[in-house]
């Protein structure tokens, strides 16, 4: 069983509505990223927390600590949200190693 | 310009040869990364290094040499002994544990 854990692995959404993508680690952390990857491959940080919950623009990101879980939300999603959001922890401990998920891809018709 | 430059962005190699993929930044980090994206996986750390002068081994640094000579560049070179060397490879750097890692775009290595 992977150490990070992504879901759904595909979602496709209409313009405008609520998105949620889902991440589930089963080890100790000191900290999570959301991290997005565009169809050209380069990757852009968007998020990292290590408790409670982080806002920018349209994005909302949630973790709880004690289920060793994390949301990423997407409010009035865009086509131009397409990409891959892939979820990566810091073991508890570690120094400097990321773990990641297998990355989902979401896809946002007009 | 600021940030991390990683060339070329395609880059085609014979089976059998070494190759050399750049990694450079000019925003004074002191970590850099080497990670080998596959299809349908995570990203996996091939070598970090901390500091100038010394590196780590990550998950996956079979067949993979590094070096950091200076502060700004942490070349990567895939050696014959890497068995599948083809992926899309990327390099990040970051300040200090647990801080966010800025991604350069990637080099997509092909070897034919």
């Amino acid at each position: 069983k992977n150490e990070v854990e992504q879901s759904p692995q595909n979602l496709t959404a209409q313009e405008g509505e609520f998105i949620t993508i889902n991440c589930s680690y089963s080890v100790g952390i000191s900290a999570l990223h959301w991290l997005q990857q565009h169809p050209g491959g380069g990757i852009v940080s968007l998020f990292m927390l290590s408790s409670g919950k982080k806002k920018h623009g349209r994005l909302i990101a949630t973790i709880n600590i004690q289920e060793k879980h994390s949301s990423l939300h997407i409010t009035a999603s865009h086509p131009r949200d397409s990409a891959v959001y892939i979820c990566a922890v810091l073991r508890g401990g570690s120094n400097y190693k990321l773990t990641f998920g297998k990355g989902t891809l979401l896809t946002v018709n007009p | 310009d600021g940030g991390i430059t990683q060339s070329p962005k395609y880059l085609f190699r014979k089976e059998g040869q070494n190759v050399t993929l750049s990694c450079e930044q000019n925003l004074n980090h002191d970590a850099m990364y080497w990670y080998r994206q596959d299809p349908g996986q995570g990203l996996r750390l091939i070598y970090y290094s901390q500091i100038v002068n010394d590196f780590q081994k990550g998950d996956i640094a079979e067949g993979y040499s590094v070096s950091r000579e200076k502060k700004e560049s942490f070349p990567l070179t895939v050696t014959s002994a890497q068995k599948n060397p083809t992926a899309f490879y990327l390099c990040a750097v970051g300040q200090g544990v647990g801080d966010t890692q800025y991604f350069g775009p990637g080099t997509r290595l092909t070897v034919l």
